[in-house]
């Protein structure tokens, strides 16, 4: 069986404040894909990053970095210095071997105010 | 912009109508998807097509019957809802294999 944790229900932080959401997950395959998506109020889920079981390298792009640890099975996503815009539903997703399945964590609210 | 169109963006409906949810991509995608997504909740899978045959169904009541008439399309046909079935219909496309899926705004339903 696969789960993903995400345990903050919702993060609330004034503009340029940085901010870190918990992702851990659970999976007996020994190949996964990690994925982050934000929603926000529209609706529309947009992809922000696949990350492989094999590739523990962490990334930086623009303003998110994603911190990816298999001894832990975490895969933290970090905003730096918040914008209003970045106000949204972030998922953290997790696909194994099984390609069609998509197993979603609960989501974290991120609320940013000026 | 997403590149997966979804249409109608609303549609209410009575529990005795039959409408159909409509979805578009052209971006050669081979996999597609249906998600339900009630307020404050994940999305959760309902059915994967892959080259326009379907590949899960996620133990969903009759009343929805999804259809894929060609590689670019995917449709969901509504009948006799529940007002519990009230909620975000999101589709999704990808690649085959394991490689992410890129959703449409999602079509927001209500059963009264």
């Amino acid at each position: 069986a696969q789960k993903v944790t995400q345990a903050q229900t919702e993060i609330s932080v004034v503009e340029k404040e940085d901010v870190t959401l918990d992702c851990v997950y659970e999976t007996r395959d020994t190949t996964y894909y990690l994925f982050w998506y934000k929603q926000p109020p529209s609706g529309e889920l947009v992809f922000l990053i696949r990350r492989n079981s094999f590739d523990e390298q962490n990334e930086i792009s623009g303003r998110y970095s994603w911190n990816f640890q298999k001894s832990t099975s975490s895969f933290n996503f970090t905003i730096t210095a918040s914008q209003v815009v970045d106000s949204a539903v972030y998922f953290c997703a997790l696909r194994g071997d099984s390609w069609g399945k998509l197993q979603f964590g609960a989501g974290t609210q991120v609320v940013v105010t000026p | 912009d997403t590149e997966v169109t979804q249409t109608p963006k609303h549609l209410v409906m009575g529990m005795t109508n039959k409408k159909s949810l409509k979805c578009e991509q052209h971006m050669g995608h081979r996999a597609m998807y249906w998600y339900k997504q009630k307020a404050k909740k994940p999305p959760e899978l309902m059915f994967v097509y892959s080259y326009e045959k379907l590949s899960i169904n996620e133990s969903v009541p009759s009343r929805f019957s999804p259809e894929c008439p060609n590689s670019s399309l995917l449709n969901l046909h509504l009948h006799a809802l529940q007002p519990e079935d009230s909620a975000l219909y999101l589709c999704a496309s990808s690649q085959m294999g394991i490689t992410e899926a890129f959703f449409g705004q999602g079509t927001r339903l209500t059963v009264v």
